[in-house]
């Protein structure tokens, strides 16, 4: 069965760094851009940013830039998001997803992973 | 990237139709027909229910439908049922980044 599981999330104080994984699982992944999107305590849904198939290029919103990293290892079929210099703000359920038809079309996505940045 | 707007919740009873409408500008929704709709239950990852404004993934019910006119798309629900409540949120590519853009969401509740 096609599926993503997350995993890397946990406590972290504000200014720290957490590095995020995606993993894939019985699908061709370097057919995919892949995304990342986030999810506050009862807030809505925020895009992160997403990743070419071959890793070349990288997108992100606008909090995001400058301060996380999206990048992939085809050969081990995962998918990575660096969060550098958190804040509060940044708390939140992270999702991976992929995108069916490179149109933002996002028709997989795993359970997510909770990150909670704290003092 | 400003969210796009949808209002804060819809109501119906079963076997009414529903339109949730997301609000955007000529940067996103009004130049792109890269808009998709996604439902979420509590507790549940989304699931996507539209994508390029109107095409339905397999195994989306054709009770879902979506279009577009300027800067506005919207979701139709026809034959509102009871499974059908939960948070929905639209999403568009836009140029200002470039980068994609979720709605605020909305809330549906079936009466």
């Amino acid at each position: 069965e096609v599926h993503l599981v997350e995993s890397g999330g946990g406590l972290v104080q504000p200014g720290g760094s957490l590095r995020l994984s995606c993993e894939a699982s019985e699908f061709t992944f370097t057919n995919y851009w892949m995304n990342w999107v986030r999810q506050a305590p009862g807030k809505g849904l925020e895009w992160v940013g997403n990743i070419k198939q071959d890793g070349s290029t990288t997108h992100y919103g606008d909090s995001m830039k400058g301060r996380f990293t999206i990048s992939r290892d085809n050969a081990k079929n995962s998918l990575y998001l660096q969060m550098n210099s958190l804040r509060v703000d940044d708390t939140a359920l992270y999702y991976c997803a992929r995108d069916a038809y490179s149109t933002g079309s996002l028709d997989l996505w795993g359970r997510g992973t909770l990150v909670t940045v704290s003092s | 990237q400003s969210a796009l707007t949808q209002p804060a919740s819809v109501s119906g009873s079963p076997g009414q139709s529903i339109t949730i409408s997301c609000t955007g500008t000529s940067s996103d929704v009004g130049s792109y027909n890269l808009v998709s709709w996604y439902q979420q239950h509590p507790g549940k990852a989304p699931k996507l229910m539209i994508y390029d404004v109107t095409n339905r993934p397999s195994g989306v019910s054709n009770r879902f439908s979506g279009s577009k006119s300027g800067n506005t798309a919207s979701l139709t629900i026809s034959g509102l049922q009871a499974e059908d409540e939960a948070d929905y949120y639209c999403n568009s590519y836009t140029r200002t980044g470039p980068a994609y853009v979720f709605g605020t969401g909305t809330k549906v509740t079936v009466l």
